[in-house]
């Protein structure tokens, strides 16, 4: 079945890189995307990666794949919740599943 | 086990109709926020609350409108349902001091 795994929470430096894991399961046809929650604020996207613009065009079946998110030299105010979210056409139109979310700490 | 509570898990309206979708949080949030995702679109903000009685529109607002007369309650309203209402409808709420917990969504059709 269909999921979504990230990592619970990461903690940096200001100025440092960060890679943002989320690792999915799809029986269909994925589209993922990236959501960032600033408290008290709207799920803002980011990001989204389709099967047209992603390496894998053979569609179902998709194991344990990272899709991930990567911010450079992040800041203080980088600080939030990254959510990775599978919505997937296969099967279900419209199937969605949240990861629990990353929570990214930026230390001064 | 603290959640957020939508109202229905399907729903079927008739073009025209009046429709109220129904959200309601145990978990004294000041925030509540409702999205609608279509395939390959994800989530898009409709309207959301930072407190009783209040609301703001957000990227996606015509067509709908949004009450909140208690706290725990925030219901979004189809004045009149057309087809291209036809979605997977998202409640959320929130604090300022915690994430967002989200419902289990309420799968409208408009025929």
């Amino acid at each position: 079945s269909n999921s979504v795994k990230q990592t619970g929470q990461i903690t940096v430096s200001e100025g440092a890189s960060v890679t943002m894991n989320c690792t999915y399961t799809s029986t269909g046809y994925p589209t993922l995307f990236w959501y960032v929650e600033y408290p008290s604020k709207p799920l803002q996207l980011l990001q989204r990666e389709t099967m047209e613009n992603s390496k894998n065009f053979g569609g179902g079946n998709i194991k344990d794949k990272n899709s991930p998110i990567v911010k450079y030299s992040v800041q203080v105010s980088d600080s939030a919740v990254y959510y990775c979210l599978l919505g997937d056409c296969g099967g279900s139109q419209g199937n969605l599943i949240f990861g629990k979310g990353t929570k990214l700490s930026v230390k001064p | 086990d603290v959640k957020v509570t939508q109202s229905s898990r399907y729903l079927v309206k008739r073009t025209g109709e009046k429709v109220f979708l129904e959200c309601v949080q145990d978990m004294d949030h000041e925030n509540m926020f409702w999205y609608r995702q279509d395939p390959g679109l994800g989530l898009r903000l409709i309207y959301f609350s930072y407190d009783v009685k209040m609301k703001e529109k957000g990227d996606i607002p015509e067509g709908y409108s949004v009450s909140r007369e208690k706290k725990e309650r925030f219901s979004l309203i189809l004045e009149s349902a057309s087809t291209n209402q036809t979605s997977m409808y998202l409640c959320a709420s929130s604090s300022s001091d915690r994430t967002s917990i989200f419902g289990q969504g309420t799968r409208l059709t408009v025929v």
